[in-house]
């Protein structure tokens, strides 16, 4: 089965620029989307299609996928962007979840 | 609006039954594929299993497999997760969610509801 490999966690300023990686073998030839959740609450879709943004998602989010590694990021972080991050892909038929990263605004 | 809302959840003894259902409204459920997402608590995401739009096509994640089974009801624009001879391991908060076949990601999720599995 397909492996999406996430860091356990991520710390960023207020204000810099936050970079949420996603491994998976030949990753760039699939579609990768981003969910934030946040404590209590029930995942929202940030970025789908490797970069394209839901109404109302800020253009602060932002993604791209190559290779064997996607990217999330989130420019002029602020404290409400922390949350966890999961990336999906779609594969053999089942949905495939990374393992989420934490995102920390310090 | 689009509306997904779960219940049935709760506490079961292990080698127990549940069975979960969701609600949907504010869109044409019967032209969407649907999924039960899970997740334990402190734990990531887990997807549990997929149905097509006319319930012909069902696939489960392998840890569910024979335990679990994915159904709908398109008059009632209903979506269900029986699950039988539940173990510890299944508890978690499960979501139900529309899928978009157009890149197979989720684009509403339900509030979730909590299966406890312990004796």
């Amino acid at each position: 089965s397909y492996v999406l490999t996430q860091p356990p966690s991520v710390s960023v300023a207020p204000g810099k620029t936050a970079r949420i990686t996603c491994g998976g073998n030949n990753i760039g030839s699939k579609s990768v989307h981003w969910y934030q959740q946040k404590p209590g609450q029930a995942p929202v879709l940030v970025i789908y299609y490797d970069s394209d943004r839901p109404s109302g998602i800020p253009e602060r989010f932002s993604g791209s996928n190559s290779g064997n590694t996607a990217t999330l990021t989130i420019s002029r972080v602020e404290a409400g962007d922390e949350a966890d991050y999961y990336c999906q892909v779609w594969d053999s038929s089942s949905v495939v979840f990374g393992g989420g990263t934490k995102l920390t605004v310090l | 609006e689009v509306q997904l809302v779960e219940s049935g959840g709760g506490l079961v003894q292990p080698g127990g039954s549940l069975r979960l259902s969701c609600a949907a409204s504010g869109f044409t459920f019967s032209s969407y594929w649907m999924s039960w997402v899970r997740q334990a608590p402190g734990k990531g995401l887990e997807w549990v299993a997929n149905i097509k739009q006319d319930g012909s096509e069902k696939y489960y994640v392998d840890s569910v497999k024979g335990r679990f089974t994915i159904s709908r009801d398109n008059a009632k624009n209903s979506l269900y997760l029986q699950m039988n001879s539940l173990r510890a391991e299944d508890t978690a908060v499960y979501y139900c969610a529309r899928l978009l076949v157009r890149g197979w990601y989720v684009d509403r999720w339900g509030q979730g509801t909590l299966v406890t599995v312990s004796s």
